[in-house]
Order: C-alpha cells, then sequence, then structure tokens
C-alpha cells in the first residue's frame, strides 16, 4: 500500500514569496495533519483537517493557511515568506478516530 | 511551554546494548503516547505507541515503559543494532475526539549505535 505522498520534495523560494505544499493521504484515511520541522527540532502541529474542515490550529501566523479536498488530499499555503520559515514540512493522515498518525517524507523548504 | 521533555539529547550505544530515551509531560490530560523513528531526510516513522491504561507494551525489540503517577514514559530497543542509529522523538496527545489529534513532540534523541 501507498503511504502518505507529499509534493514537491524540495523547493527554494526568496522571502517575501508565496509557496503551496501538498499532500496526499494513505487511502481511507480521511484526517491530514501538518506539522513544521526546524532543523535539530521536533516536529511542531500547525494544522489538521477532518472531512475537509478544520478541526485544530497551531501557534503560527495567518500567513498559513491549509484546506482539504473531497479526496481527502490537502494543500498547505504560506504567503510572504521569511527566512524562519526555511523548514521540512511534514504532512501525517490517519483515520480520524484518535488513531495512529502516518508522517509522509517531508517537503525541504528553502527561503533565501 | 514545552510539554513534553525528552532525554538524553544524544546517546552512543554498543551494538546489543540497551539504549534507554526518556521523556516526561506536564499535561494531565494527555492519553497517547507513540514514539518515532527518523533517519536523515525522512519522515518519522512510528514505532510504537501506548495508551495510560497500560503500564508496559512491546513490539518486536521496542518497550514503552509507562509510569502514569511520575507523568514519564521511557522507550527500550533491545539488542540494538548499526541500523537502530536514528533520531528518535516521542509524542503526546489528548484525543478529543475524530479529526482532534495534534501530537507534542519531545526535542528528539539522536542514538548511534557503535558495532
Amino acid at each position: 500500500d501507498a503511504g502518505v505522498t507529499q509534493s514537491p520534495t524540495h523547493l527554494i523560494k526568496t522571502r517575501g514569496q508565496q509557496v503551496t505544499l501538498r499532500c496526499s493521504p494513505i487511502s481511507g484515511h480521511k484526517s491530514v495533519s501538518w506539522y513544521q520541522q526546524v532543523l535539530g527540532q521536533g516536529p511542531q502541529f500547525i494544522f489538521q483537517y477532518y472531512e475537509k474542515e478544520e478541526r485544530g490550529r497551531g501557534n503560527f501566523p495567518d500567513r498559513f493557511s491549509a484546506r482539504q479536498f473531497p479526496n481527502y488530499s490537502s494543500e498547505l499555503n504560506v504567503n510572504a515568506l521569511l527566512l524562519g520559515d526555511s523548514a521540512l514540512y511534514l504532512c501525517a493522515s490517519s483515520l480520524g478516530s484518535g488513531s495512529e498518525q502516518y508522517f509522509g517524507p517531508g517537503t525541504r523548504l528553502t527561503v533565501t | 511551554q514545552q510539554q513534553v521533555k525528552q532525554s538524553p539529547q544524544s546517546l552512543i550505544v554498543q551494538k546489543g546494548g540497551i539504549p534507554i530515551i526518556n521523556c516526561a509531560y506536564e499535561n494531565t490530560a494527555f492519553d497517547y503516547f507513540p514514539w518515532y523513528q527518523q533517519f536523515p531526510g525522512k519522515g518519522p516513522a512510528l514505532l510504537i505507541a501506548i495508551r495510560p491504561d497500560v503500564s508496559e507494551k512491546k513490539e518486536g525489540r521496542f518497550t514503552i515503559s509507562f509510569n502514569k503517577s511520575a507523568k514519564q514514559f521511557s522507550l527500550h530497543i533491545m539488542d540494538s543494532q548499526p541500523g537502530d542509529s536514528a533520531t528518535y522523538f516521542c509524542a503526546a496527545s489528548k484525543i478529543r475526539g475524530f479529526g482532534n489529534e495534534k501530537l507534542t513532540f519531545g526535542t528528539g534523541t539522536r542514538l548511534t549505535i557503535i558495532p
């Protein structure tokens, strides 16, 4: 079975630009969560979506937004990029019923 | 506020030894405690998880010990192998209903198993 997939793998952007990251969950999973992992630290929760509705939001500025589509895939958007947004962005999927979360390989975003 | 504290930051163990990684949490509402393994350039992979109704759980060479009164839990890796060299993260969450499963992660432990 295919795991969580994310695209692109790597991305280089300039300060002030906007970026969209994509995630496809494991087949049958209805929940998608986004995490930011800065080098040397643990992942930090950004958003969770379940059945296309936002169910949780972490302590991130409004420059971060996300959505979930009818096929349960998801996009994370970040506007007005800052150098500090450079990180590995991880997507995790789960059944949504208090179950295990499975992570994708991540998108490495570098802001210059 | 760091709600999950993890130690040690790094650990070197000889092959066959039993590395132990410890985590402590503050929020007594947490009711789900997974451990993840992460290799460089990869996403975290779920290893094993425990809920507070049991004090120990084993899956293969991995064991979680859980102490609810002390608000602590630990990961033990039996018969460690060089292939176990990776960064390990503990995490915690409070299951608040469907689709509400925010994980709070520890800071990670870089484990090196030497032959």
